[in-house]
């Protein structure tokens, strides 16, 4: 139980370009989700808390406009780099919470992003 | 804000020799603890978390990991590592607001 799937799990696209990843949970209902970027060698930093139904919570320094998030149902959210550059290049990783097992995160593999 | 302190950057341990990871954590309260591993290109699997009671928790293969409220700590063992277990591994914090943070990780090499 407990799995995370995203999708697509690698992209490269062109400078200019708006990339769209999923990030589902295929065995429970998420009530949050949550958006991770990871540069090469380093830790997770959280982007955005993403909740059902209304608007993601953006953690400072992260531009909205440029990550749209939406959480259209309690098994899915995306993720959208908009007009991506070169340093949107990144490893994305998405989590949800089990609303009914509480604390805990699942994660998913994480989609890499090469932008050109 | 809550942080947390992962002292090793990088442990190289043999097969079959025991293993400890540290995790310092700085917070007011006791907050939910969680140790994640990440193989290459892949996303976080959990091994084991702490919310209450017995400060000593079992997780997946063979790993454990005991919540030291005095020292502020959650250090990760496993008595004996085989090479499946060079990874990168992830202490992490939830101050009571589902979000987590991260340590910086501590990568894990097993000789042979």
């Amino acid at each position: 139980g407990a799995v995370v799937s995203q999708h697509p799990s690698w992209v490269i696209c062109k400078s200019g370009t708006s990339v769209k990843i999923e990030c589902r949970s295929l065995d429970f209902q998420a009530t949050t989700m949550f958006w991770y970027r990871q540069f090469p060698k380093q830790s997770l930093m959280l982007m955005a808390t993403s909740n059902e139904g209304s608007k993601a919570t953006y953690e400072q320094g992260v531009e909205k406009d440029k990550f749209l998030i939406n959480h259209a149902s309690l098994t899915l959210s995306t993720l959208t780099v908009t007009s991506a550059h070169p340093e949107d290049s990144s490893f994305y990783i998405c989590s949800a919470r089990d609303g009914l097992a509480g604390e805990t995160q699942y994660f998913g593999p994480g989609t890499r992003l090469l932008v050109l | 804000a809550q942080s947390v302190t992962q002292p090793d950057i990088h442990i190289t341990v043999s097969e079959g020799a025991s293993l400890e990871l540290r995790c310092n954590y700085s917070y007011g309260a006791t907050p939910y603890l969680f140790w994640y591993v990440q193989s290459p290109g892949q996303g976080l699997q959990l091994l084991l978390k702490y919310f209450s009671g017995d400060t000593l928790v079992q997780g997946i293969k063979g790993f454990e990991a005991e919540f030291k409220r005095s020292q502020s700590s959650f250090n990760l063992r496993k008595p004996s590592v085989h090479w499946s277990d060079a990874a990168e591994y992830f202490c992490a914090v939830d101050s009571n607001d589902y979000k987590l943070s991260f340590g910086a990780g501590t990568t894990v090499t097993v000789r042979a």
